[in-house]
C-alpha cells in the first residue's frame, strides 16, 4: 500500500530564507504529483502539478520537483515571507488510478 | 473561477442525528471525492465517484454512506452520527482529461458531533 512521508513535520524560518520541503513515496511508481498549501480551518489550495512526463514544475518562488527513480520530491521555496506561513502537503497518485494519496504536511512557520 | 463549494464551514450535530455534507462542483468533473483531515492522520478517503450513479468505498467508509444523483454534486452521508466522527471533511474533483491530472479542493466543512 502506498505510503507518503514529508519530512520535517514542522519548521520554523526566519523570513527570507530559501527552504526545501521533502516527501516521499514508498511505491515510486508516481504518476501525477500535486503539492498542495493549507491555511488553518481552510480547503487544500493547490500549488503545482507535475504529470509523468515532467520532471519539475515552477511558478513565482516556488520550484517543485519529482525523482521517480526514488519516489521522491521536493518542494523549494524561495526568499521566504510571513505570508508562506501554512501546511504544505504533497499528493501523487500511480498508474491506472485517479486517486491521490497524501502525506500528512509539513507545517511551516516563516517569521518576521 | 472555477469551483469545489461545500455547502457549510461549521457544522454542529447531537449524537445519533443523519447528517447531511454536500459537494458541488461547477467545472463538469467526472471525478469527486469526499476525504476527511486528522490532526497525525493526515487526509484519508471516505468515498468516491467517476460518474453520475456510481460510486466506490475509499479506505475508512464505515458509518457513511454517498450519494451522487447529478453530476455536479456528490453528498456525504452520516446515517447516526458519533462523536468519532468529530472531523474536518474535504470534498475534492477532477477529470481524467486534464493534463496534467489534479484535484480541485473545496473550503472543507468542520462537523463537530456532541
Amino acid at each position: 500500500k502506498q505510503e507518503v512521508t514529508q519530512i520535517p513535520a514542522a519548521l520554523s524560518v526566519p523570513e527570507g530564507e530559501n527552504l526545501v520541503l521533502n516527501c516521499s513515496f514508498t511505491d515510486s511508481a508516481i504518476y501525477n504529483l500535486q503539492w498542495f498549501r493549507q491555511d488553518p480551518g481552510k480547503g487544500l489550495t493547490s500549488l503545482l502539478l507535475i504529470q509523468s512526463s515532467q520532471r519539475e514544475q515552477t511558478s513565482g518562488r516556488l520550484n517543485a520537483s519529482l525523482d521517480k527513480s526514488s519516489g521522491r520530491s521536493t518542494l523549494y521555496i524561495a526568499a521566504s515571507q510571513p505570508g508562506d506561513s501554512a501546511t504544505y502537503l504533497c499528493a501523487g497518485t500511480t498508474s491506472g488510478t485517479y486517486k491521490y494519496i497524501f502525506g500528512t504536511g509539513t507545517r511551516l512557520k516563516v517569521l518576521a | 473561477d472555477v469551483k469545489v463549494t461545500q455547502s457549510s464551514r461549521y457544522l454542529v450535530k447531537r449524537t445519533g442525528e443523519k447528517v447531511f455534507l454536500e459537494c458541488v462542483q461547477d467545472m463538469d468533473h467526472e471525478n469527486m471525492f469526499w476525504y476527511r483531515q486528522d490532526p497525525g492522520l493526515g487526509l484519508r478517503l471516505i468515498y468516491f465517484s467517476y460518474d453520475v450513479k456510481m460510486k466506490e468505498k475509499g479506505d475508512i467508509p464505515e458509518g457513511y454512506s454517498v450519494s451522487r444523483e447529478k453530476k455536479e454534486r456528490f453528498s456525504l452521508i452520516l446515517e447516526s452520527a458519533s462523536t468519532n466522527q468529530t472531523s474536518m471533511y474535504l470534498c475534492a474533483s477532477s477529470s481524467p482529461a486534464q493534463v496534467p491530472y489534479g484535484y480541485t479542493f473545496g473550503s472543507g466543512t468542520r462537523l463537530t458531533v456532541v
